[in-house]
């Protein structure tokens, strides 16, 4: 897989603040994967998106792949404490490559 | 399904010491990833298998890690002698098909003392 940049590499939020992480790649991606990693945990997967322009919702997350293929979003509104963790994108193309991870630490 | 197997969860070792890191995929996966994870450098895809055999070990920091895949439902990865700086969290995952939903292990804590 092609390896992608993540932005931020930390956010702080308070709770009920929205939150958004970016995934992006200097080429075109065959796909992207979204996972979730707690604290003291393993990465979870997400989502996966394919098609360009691609938006999926999953409650209060919405990913999105952009029109080109070469960056991906993942917005959370209203953020809870639970949605604390470390978020990662992949591009999986028989390897899977992850994103240095945005932490996501939320406060009550 | 269990999901992916890793023994040991916890390894402590002394610096110089063999270590064998041991992974289960899941039952009719294909893709097996093992990957080390640390503060510095995040998750580091270390090498991958496909039907058992090794695809990718560019990952591969060193000639002192080496891993195996003997068959479907096995791998090990292996570092001999191992050093300080190897203290990370190596994680095992699986995947049934390149490009699918990929599973991880709940990974193994490995500090070299």
């Amino acid at each position: 897989g092609q390896q992608v940049m993540q932005i931020p590499q930390y956010q702080h939020v308070q709770e009920g603040e929205d939150f958004t992480t970016y995934c992006n790649s200097s080429t075109t991606l065959s796909n992207i994967q979204w996972y979730k990693q707690r604290p003291g945990g393993h990465p979870v997967f997400l989502i996966q998106l394919v098609k360009s322009g691609e938006v999926k919702k999953q409650k209060r997350l919405t990913f999105q792949f952009g029109e080109a293929k070469k960056n991906s979003s993942l917005h959370i509104t209203a953020t809870q404490t639970t949605d604390v963790g470390t978020y990662f994108c992949a591009n999986y193309d028989n390897d899977m490559r992850f994103g240095a991870g945005t932490r996501l630490t939320v406060k009550p | 399904d269990a999901g992916v197997i890793q023994s040991p969860r916890h390894e402590v070792t002394e610096m110089g010491q063999e270590v064998t890191l041991r992974c289960k995929p899941i039952s009719g996966h294909d893709y097996l990833f093992w990957y080390r994870q640390t503060m510095m450098r995040g998750l580091e895809l270390l090498i991958y298998f496909n039907n058992n055999v090794p695809i990718d070990d560019s990952g591969m920091p060193e000639d002192r890690f080496s891993a195996k895949m003997p068959n479907a439902s096995f791998s090990t990865l292996k570092i001999q002698p191992s050093e300080p700086r190897d203290s990370a969290v190596y994680f095992c995952a699986s995947s049934s098909g390149g490009g699918s939903k990929v599973f991880f292990g709940q990974g193994t804590r490995l500090t070299v003392v």
